[in-house]
């Protein structure tokens, strides 16, 4: 089945030491997106691929970073993570010509 | 700005009862709308959509939806609830397309509904 698969579904992290979540996808999807979501809140959008082309939200904090070196591929890089940034880590991805996403599983990522 | 919010926090339904979720939007132009559902350490899961055409929208797990443009509505239903439908549930709209680039619009999310159906 076509799916988004993510990995690993949790990490653990310490304070300050990077750490990097991968997303894969089956869809050949365009677009693939990543979401921070915190205690069943409403997931907030990080950035997103289209195709190559990167693109930032306003408010995501430079210590995260994102790759996408081919179409199924999508790493979130944490560089420093702090307490703050434990959290639910989603990705998505959608078709440009349909409008629904698809989202993985998810990484829970605890920061001692 | 785009905009979506689901008044409710939590929603208590006895199984077997009809249910109904909320959600309001507001957008400036055509509005695409949403709805998912995300089941503890879960994914969302994509239930159902409106783009255009019927304002009455059916989707996975029987769950429907209807869009309302006058009272800029977009609710979620179910006929009979099930205990497993228990859940968080989020509306979300289409947000406009940004110039440039080709990337299509960002979905905008709704705080999110807890459907807590009992036995």
């Amino acid at each position: 089945d076509a799916m988004v698969i993510q990995n690993p579904r949790y990490q653990v992290t310490q304070f300050g030491k990077p750490v990097t979540l991968s997303c894969s996808q089956t869809l050949n999807h365009n677009v693939m997106y990543w979401y921070q979501q915190k205690s069943s809140q409403a997931p907030k959008l990080l950035f997103h691929y289209y195709d190559k082309d990167f693109n930032n939200e306003a408010d995501t904090p430079d210590n995260f970073q994102s790759r996408r070196p081919n179409t199924s591929f999508c790493f979130l890089d944490i560089r420093s993570p702090g307490l703050g940034d434990a959290a639910m880590y989603l990705c998505a991805t959608s078709e440009l010509a349909f409008h629904e996403q698809f989202f993985g599983p998810g990484t829970r990522l605890t920061v001692l | 700005a785009q905009s979506v919010a689901q008044p409710e926090d939590q929603v208590n339904v006895a199984e077997g009862n009809p249910l109904t979720v909320k959600c309001t939007y507001s957008v400036s132009g055509n509005p695409y709308l949403f709805w998912y559902v995300q089941y503890p350490n879960r994914g969302l899961q994509f239930l159902l959509k409106y783009i255009t055409g019927d304002n009455l929208v059916k989707g996975s797990y029987g769950f429907e939806a209807e869009f309302n443009k006058s009272q800029t509505s977009f609710h979620l239903k179910k006929p009979s609830a099930l205990v497993s439908d228990s859940a968080l549930y989020f509306c979300a709209v289409r947000d406009a397309p940004s110039g440039g680039g080709g990337s299509q619009g960002n979905l905008i999310f709704g705080k999110g509904t807890k459907l807590s159906v009992k036995p």
